[in-house]
């Protein structure tokens, strides 16, 4: 079955503590990114990679960190949450420049930062 | 900084109405227009896309219609149904390459549409 999986569904941390919410997709998709949902915001796009080892900031990168070693993984890292971090968090990935550019999103990762 | 602006933020009709949610877009270089549904508690899954070459895309319930001289797409649930309620997004992007940092699905900020027995 095509998917996205993201790791874990729920997290509670404390300020400070580093933490990493893993991404992993098994449809050979070049492109994956990572967005966060807040309300009234929509989403907004954190950092994308456009193949392994290229890797770029989106709208709203500040306190984060991604790596993206392997095609299929794409790690979004929080080396010192705090608690303005505290939000919804979905990995997508798609093929690139394809016509109908289909993106799979993950069931989302909801972290909390106290 | 490319936008896709989307209204309204909410929406509450009777079940057999016929919600209408709007989107604009300024970057000229889009030419791919997908509608997302979000139910709680899960990702935004596809629901309907559109290319700028139609100026309407039905599936099912779900109509797009794409205005490209004005910048704007719109989508129409025809027969609403409480299992519609969910948030819809819709988003905007290129699908060839036009520089660093050009591929980028631009979402607006969401309709979250309540479908009232």
């Amino acid at each position: 079955e095509a998917q996205v999986t993201q790791n874990p569904r729920y997290l509670i941390t404390v300020t400070g503590k580093k933490l990493t919410v893993t991404c992993s997709q098994n449809m050979n998709h070049e492109y994956m990114s990572w967005y966060r949902q807040d309300p009234g915001l929509g989403l907004r796009q954190i950092y994308y990679s456009m193949n392994v080892e290229v890797t770029d900031k989106g709208d709203v990168p500040e306190g984060y960190k991604v790596s993206r070693k392997e095609k299929r993984n794409f790690p979004l890292i929080l080396e010192s949450p705090s608690p303005n971090q505290t939000s919804l968090y979905f990995c997508a990935s798609s093929f690139l420049w394809q016509k109908n550019t289909e993106a799979f999103f993950g069931q989302g990762t909801r972290l909390t930062v106290v | 900084q490319q936008q896709v602006k989307q209204s309204p933020q909410s929406l509450i009709v009777q079940k057999g109405g016929i919600p209408i949610i709007n989107c604009a877009y300024e970057n000229t270089a889009f030419d791919y227009f997908p509608w997302y549904q979000q139910f709680p508690g899960k990702g935004p899954a596809l629901l309907i896309a559109i290319r700028p070459d139609v100026s309407e895309k039905k599936e099912g319930r779900f109509t797009i219609s794409f205005n490209k001289s004005a910048k704007q797409f719109s989508l129409h649930i025809m027969d609403s149904q409480p299992g519609d309620s969910a948030t819809y997004f819709c988003a905007a992007s290129p699908t060839a390459y036009s520089g660093a940092g050009s591929y980028q699905l631009t979402f607006g900020k969401g309709t979250k549409l309540s479908v009232i027995p």
